[in-house]
């Protein structure tokens, strides 16, 4: 079975910092991995998925995640936050070749200050 | 924006009674899903289906059932409901369960009184 550990609940920052967002997984087999954003009142909506390739991907909205093997993380990072991402942000993982199932972090709230 | 509606959208509902939540989708995609998000949990699988009258349990299956008679409508039932079955619900669809993106739904906040 796979786990997700999203390692900060919430994370403040002021406009234009960089941002990252940490994210582990567990899993006996080789994983699919994504991160959603969540704004406020709305469904999730997916921000970047890793599937194969490149361990680097990059969203439309500048938003960047690198998956590490050894480390087994997807962290995700932005080097400069507006007030519009402020939102929640879901890692999850899905295990290739078998499971139907997403399995979701429990999310990281983060709120961008001017 | 992916074809998904959920209705009702808010309800207010007593400890006991039934309550169907239901999920739209226009896309034809093969897997549903129901999903409970409470704070500090995340988003945790109620059931799932995989085609029409075929369903299976997620994580949090006590207390729920589900039906499909037809690709573009999943049900979720609360039989009795409990206090404990507060929570914003979510659908959510799938072209295949695997590695294709799930598409969510807007999201039905049900309060048990």
């Amino acid at each position: 079975a796979q786990s997700v550990t999203q390692l900060d609940s919430q994370v403040p920052v002021f406009e234009e910092a960089p941002v990252e967002l940490r994210c582990n997984y567990s899993s006996s087999v080789s994983v699919y991995l994504f991160w959603y954003v969540q704004y406020p009142n709305q469904g999730l909506q997916l921000l970047l998925k890793y599937l194969s390739g490149s361990t680097l991907v990059e969203s439309i909205n500048g938003f960047e995640a690198e998956f590490n093997k050894s480390q087994t993380s997807f962290h995700l990072r932005k080097p400069s936050v507006h007030i519009s991402d402020t939102a929640e942000y879901f890692c999850a993982v899905i295990s290739q070749g078998g499971s139907e199932k997403l399995v979701f972090g429990k999310g990281t709230k983060l709120t961008v200050n001017p | 924006d992916a074809g998904i509606t959920q209705s009702p959208r808010h309800k207010v509902t007593e400890t006991g009674t039934p309550v169907t939540l239901r999920c739209h989708q226009t896309e034809n995609h093969r897997y549903m899903y129901w999903y409970r998000q409470d704070p500090g949990h995340g988003l945790r699988l109620i059931h799932y289906s995989y085609g029409v009258k075929d369903t299976d349990k997620g994580e949090v299956s006590d207390g729920y059932s589900v039906s499909r008679s037809k690709t573009e409508d999943f049900l979720l039932t609360l039989e009795s409901a409990t206090s404990s079955q507060t929570s914003v619900y979510f659908c959510a669809i799938s072209k295949t369960g695997l590695n294709n993106e799930q598409f969510f739904g807007p999201g039905t906040r049900l309060t048990v009184l």
